[in-house]
């Protein structure tokens, strides 16, 4: 299976400030790679799908960019709302996702 | 507006089966399909297998491959989750998506989640 790589594991910010996270891929998966946001007790949000289109809804601070083996989720200005946990999914081979990304005030 | 709805909580012992269900609403069931994905307590997202809504195809995760049939009924666009041979690893929360057509790729809508406790 193709193992998919997060950086940071959990990261602290403040409301305003540019947040990237990272995911990189085992093996190239092109752009089959999506971003979920999770909040505490309930179920993930879509993003970002195929790397760098913008799920509908999603506000227009969250943007992806990458393609092959190296992913970055980009929030441009952290907002209260935004403090949850990230994760990245690879859809190329045998389905997988990222262990997560904590975003902490 | 589309929504998923997941049966309640589950308790079963060791080795015992779990099925839950999943019911569509707000879209044609017939479009798009649903994939399944657990979270165990504390931990991340597993991606444990897809179905088309349409043909019936099916694809699963190798970890739970043998275990796990994923059914859907069109008639009353439900889907459903089966899994076998229970173990404490399987206590998690299961959440059904809405997926695409003819291949698992991104997850656009999902149910609350069904909590599956597996305990002797």
């Amino acid at each position: 299976d193709i193992q998919m790589t997060q950086s940071p594991s959990s990261l602290s910010a403040s409301v305003g400030d540019r947040v990237t996270i990272t995911c990189r891929a085992s093996q190239s998966i092109s752009t089959f790679l999506n971003w979920y946001q999770q909040k505490p007790g309930k179920a993930p949000n879509l993003l970002i799908y195929a790397a760098s289109s913008l799920q509908t809804g999603v506000p227009s601070r969250f943007s992806g960019r990458g393609s092959g083996t190296d992913f970055t989720l980009t929030i441009s200005s952290l907002q209260p709302e935004d403090f949850a946990t990230y994760y990245c999914h690879q859809t190329y081979s045998t389905r997988t996702f990222g262990q997560g990304t904590k975003v902490e005030i | 507006q589309v929504q998923l709805v997941q049966s309640g909580v589950e308790v079963k012992k060791p080795g015992a089966s779990v099925k839950v269900s999943c019911k569509a609403s707000g879209y044609t069931f017939t479009t798009y399909g649903i994939s399944w994905v657990r979270q165990a307590p504390g931990q991340g997202l597993e991606w444990m297998g897809w179905i088309s809504a349409d043909t019936g195809n099916t694809y699963y995760a190798q970890i739970v491959q043998g275990r796990v049939t994923v059914t859907t009924d069109t008639s009353t666009s439900t889907a459903y989750m089966e899994l076998t041979s229970l173990t404490s690893d399987d206590t998690a929360v299961y959440y059904c998506a809405r997926d695409q057509r003819y291949s698992t790729n991104w997850l656009d809508h999902w149910g609350q989640g069904t909590l599956v406790t597996v305990s002797s």
